[in-house]
C-alpha cells in the first residue's frame, strides 16, 4: 500500500539554524500539507500546497517558514532560523483529486528538537 | 469559541464495550469530516471520513455527522485493547485546503 514517507525521523538543531524537513507524498496525490504537533498538544495546520503554490496557510506559518516542491516527488518544509518553540513533531500529508477522496494521508513525522 | 471542540478524556472502557467519541464545531463552512487514530509518537491514521451529513459504517466503526447541530460522532463497537489510542476528529471546508483538528480523546480499552 502506498504511503507518505518523511526524512529525517529525528532532527536536533541549534537555535537560529536552518532546517529542511523532507517528505515524499503518495505518487498520484496532488495536494500537500504540513502540520505540526507540539508534545502533548493538538495537531496544528501549517500550510497547504497545490499546483506549485501555497493554497492556504495558518498564522503559525510566518516568514521563517517556506515550502517547496523541488522535483516531481519531494515536498519540503524549511525553517529559516529555528526557535526553541519550533520544537515539535512535523507531519506531512497528501491527498488525491479522486472523487470524494477529500482526505489526507499522513507520514510518520519528523521530530524536531531545537536547543 | 474554538473552531473544533473535543473532550481530551481520558476515556477508559472494558473490552467489548461500545465507545462513543464526539466533537462539536462552530464553522458552518465545514463539509468534510474525518476521524483519525493516533498512537503515541506516530502520525495520525485515517479511520473514517464523511462528506456533509449522514452516517457511514466500516466494520466496527460508525461515523455520524449532524450538520444542523454541528456535532459529529464516532462509535466503536466491541472495543478491543488494540483500539487504545488517541482519536482525533478533523474537518475541512470545500476544497479541503485547510483542515482543523480537535484536541484528541485518549481512549483506553481494558482487557
Amino acid at each position: 500500500e502506498p504511503e507518505v514517507t518523511q526524512t529525517p525521523s529525528h532532527q536536533v538543531t541549534q537555535m537560529g539554524q536552518e532546517v529542511i524537513l523532507r517528505c515524499v507524498p503518495i505518487s498520484n496525490h496532488l495536494y500537500f500539507y504540513w502540520y505540526r504537533q507540539i508534545l502533548g498538544q493538538k495537531v496544528e495546520f501549517l500550510v497547504s500546497f497545490y499546483n506549485n503554490e501555497i493554497s492556504e496557510k495558518s498564522e503559525i506559518f510566518d516568514d521563517q517558514f517556506s515550502v517547496e516542491r523541488p522535483d516531481g516527488s519531494n515536498f519540503t518544509l524549511k525553517i529559516r532560523s529555528t526557535k526553541l518553540e519550533d520544537s515539535a513533531m512535523y507531519f506531512c500529508a497528501s491527498r488525491s483529486l479522486a472523487a470524494r477522496e477529500e482526505t489526507q494521508y499522513f507520514g510518520p513525522g519528523t521530530r524536531l528538537l531545537v536547543l | 469559541q474554538k473552531e473544533v471542540e473535543q473532550d481530551p478524556g481520558p476515556l477508559s472502557v472494558p473490552e467489548g464495550a461500545i465507545v462513543s467519541l464526539n466533537c462539536t464545531y462552530s464553522n458552518s463552512a465545514f463539509q468534510y469530516f474525518m476521524w483519525y487514530r493516533q498512537y503515541s509518537r506516530k502520525g495520525p491514521e485515517l479511520l473514517m471520513y464523511t462528506y456533509s451529513s449522514g452516517n457511514k459504517e466500516d466494520g466496527r466503526f460508525t461515523a455520524q455527522v449532524d450538520k444542523s447541530s454541528k456535532y459529529i460522532s464516532l462509535f466503536i463497537r466491541d472495543s478491543q485493547p488494540s483500539d487504545s489510542a488517541t482519536y482525533l476528529c478533523a474537518m475541512s471546508n470545500t476544497g479541503g485546503f485547510k483542515t482543523i483538528f480537535g484536541a484528541g480523546t485518549r481512549l483506553f480499552v481494558k482487557a
